[in-house]
């Protein structure tokens, strides 16, 4: 079964720092990016940025002002997210996603097909 | 960036009513949308991708229509199952960028 299974819930401070996880398995961890999504409690769904684990190739949605690092390890076919200085407003559902490449006609179309369970953050 | 605009942001159905959801972006992507169906507690499943092909395992009653700036995704006949939010995003370009969701509830 093709699945990612994200690190538990975290309670932090303002101005600290979080480190979450996404193992995958059930597929070729190395030939698919992973992407990041939040949703911030009463409001929808936000692209965070994605990273590519053959090359650690990464795209960051620059709304995040700088303030995370994807990273991926191989070996553990695991995708990691580091926040460094949270503030309040983070809290909320993180996600990560699986991102293949669709081919429509004679186009190729990306899209997230297989989702993590979500890793709350609450930071006050 | 491109902002997706998505309209209603809620609505009220029955089971068995015919459901349209549309969705606008502010430039011109071509096909580059993707529909998702989100549920309270769980992760967003994916519907459609390249704004018409339904995505494997998804029920046939969901289908996406559109190109260019408008698109639209349509319930053919709503199941007690389908009750959620629905999210379009674009994959044009960096960043990518869902809409604000429509709400599907209950009449």
């Amino acid at each position: 079964e093709v699945q990612l299974v994200q690190s538990g819930p975290e309670v932090k401070k303002s101005g600290e720092s979080l480190k979450m996880s996404c193992q995958g398995s059930g597929y070729n961890f190395g030939t698919y990016w992973i992407g990041w999504v939040r949703q911030i409690p009463g409001k929808g769904l936000e692209w965070m940025g994605i990273i590519f684990p053959g090359d650690s190739e990464t795209r960051y949605n620059p709304s995040l002002e700088g303030r995370v690092t994807f990273s991926v390890d191989k070996s553990s076919k695991t995708a990691y997210m580091q926040w460094s200085s949270l503030k309040a407003s983070d809290s909320g559902m993180y996600f990560c996603a699986r991102r293949p490449r669709f081919s429509s006609g004679r186009d190729f179309f990306t899209a997230f097909d297989i989702w993590g369970q979500g890793t709350m953050v609450t930071v006050s | 960036d491109i902002q997706m605009a998505q309209s209603p942001s809620s609505l009220s159905a029955a089971v068995g009513d015919r459901v349209t959801i549309s969705c606008r972006a502010s430039d011109n992507i071509g096909a580059y949308l993707n529909w998702y169906q989100h549920k309270p507690g769980s992760a967003p499943n994916l519907l459609i991708f390249a704004a018409s092909s339904l995505h494997t395992g998804v029920p046939s009653r969901f289908s996406g229509s559109g190109s260019g700036t408008d698109f639209t995704l349509t319930i053919s006949s709503l199941q007690p199952e389908d009750f959620a939010t629905y999210y379009c995003q674009q994959s044009y370009s960096l960043p990518r960028t869902f809409g604000q969701g429509t709400k599907v509830e209950i009449k």
